[in-house]
C-alpha cells in the first residue's frame, strides 16, 4: 500500500526558508523508475508543479521557481524534502507530494506565508 | 511551457447524467518513445488529487468504468458516463511529456 504524508512549519515570515519533508511508504526511491514530485496549490486555486527528483538523484525544477527551490531525499529514511528560500506571501499555499506518474498523493500541508 | 486549456471551467449535471470534459494542449504530447503523456486527475472537495485516467485512456487503480479518456496529440477528452454524487469536484488534465510538466485550470463538476 502506497502512502505519503507532508509536513511543514505551518506558518512563516517573509523571507524566510520553507522546508517540507514527504515521508512515503509502500515504494523505494532507490528503485530504478521511481520519484517523487512536489505541487502546491494556493486557495481557490489550480496546481503548480514545483520540483521532481528521481531513484537515481535527478532533479527538475520548475524554471519559474529554479532558483528558489532545492529538493532532496533520504532513501534510508523513505523520505523527499522541499526548501524553498526567501518566501513571500505568494508562496502561500497547500503543498502535495506524489509519487511521480501522480497515481498516489498525500494529504497536503497548508503553508501560510504571513508577517 | 505547454499550455493545458480546458473546457468548460465548470459544469452543473444532474445525478445519471453524461458528460465531457475537453483538454487542448498547445504542443502535441506524443514523447520519443510513443506514448502520450497525458493523465486525469479528480480533486474532491477538501481531498487531494486523485488519479483518473493515466496515458490519455488508462483506468487509474479502483476508477471505475464510467470514466473513459479519449484522443491524441493535442486534444483530449474525459467522459463520465451516469454521473454519481461522488463525482464531483474539479478535473484536471496534466501533460507530462514535455518539460516541466502543466496542468490545466481545472472544470469544476456540480450538481445541478
Amino acid at each position: 500500500q502506497v502512502t505519503l504524508k507532508e509536513s511543514g512549519p505551518g506558518i512563516l515570515q517573509p523571507s524566510q526558508t520553507l522546508s517540507l519533508t514527504c515521508t512515503f511508504s509502500g515504494f523505494s526511491l532507490s528503485t530504478y523508475g521511481m520519484g517523487v514530485g512536489w505541487i502546491r496549490q494556493p486557495s481557490g486555486k489550480g496546481l503548480e508543479w514545483l520540483a521532481n527528483i528521481w531513484w537515481d538523484d535527478d532533479k527538475y525544477y520548475n524554471p519559474s521557481l529554479k532558483n528558489r527551490l532545492t529538493i532532496s531525499k533520504d532513501t534510508s529514511n523513505n523520505q523527499a524534502f522541499l526548501k524553498i528560500t526567501n518566501v513571500d506571501t505568494a508562496d502561500t499555499a497547500t503543498y502535495y507530494c506524489a509519487r511521480i506518474g501522480w497515481d498516489y498523493w498525500g494529504q497536503g500541508v497548508m503553508v501560510t506565508v504571513s508577517s | 511551457d505547454v499550455v493545458m486549456t480546458q473546457t468548460p471551467p465548470s459544469l452543473s449535471v444532474a445525478i445519471g447524467q453524461s458528460v465531457s470534459i475537453s483538454c487542448k494542449s498547445s504542443q502535441s504530447l506524443v514523447y520519443s518513445d510513443g506514448k502520450t503523456y497525458l493523465h486525469w486527475l479528480l480533486q474532491s472537495p477538501g481531498q487531494s488529487p486523485k488519479l483518473l485516467i493515466y496515458q490519455v485512456s488508462n483506468l487509474g487503480s479502483g476508477v471505475p468504468d464510467r470514466f473513459s479518456g479519449t484522443g491524441s496529440q493535442k486534444d483530449f477528452t474525459l467522459k463520465i458516463s451516469r454521473v454519481e454524487a461522488e463525482d464531483l469536484g474539479v478535473y484536471y488534465c496534466v501533460q507530462a511529456t514535455h518539460f516541466p510538466d502543466t496542468f490545466g485550470a481545472g472544470t469544476k463538476l456540480e450538481l445541478k
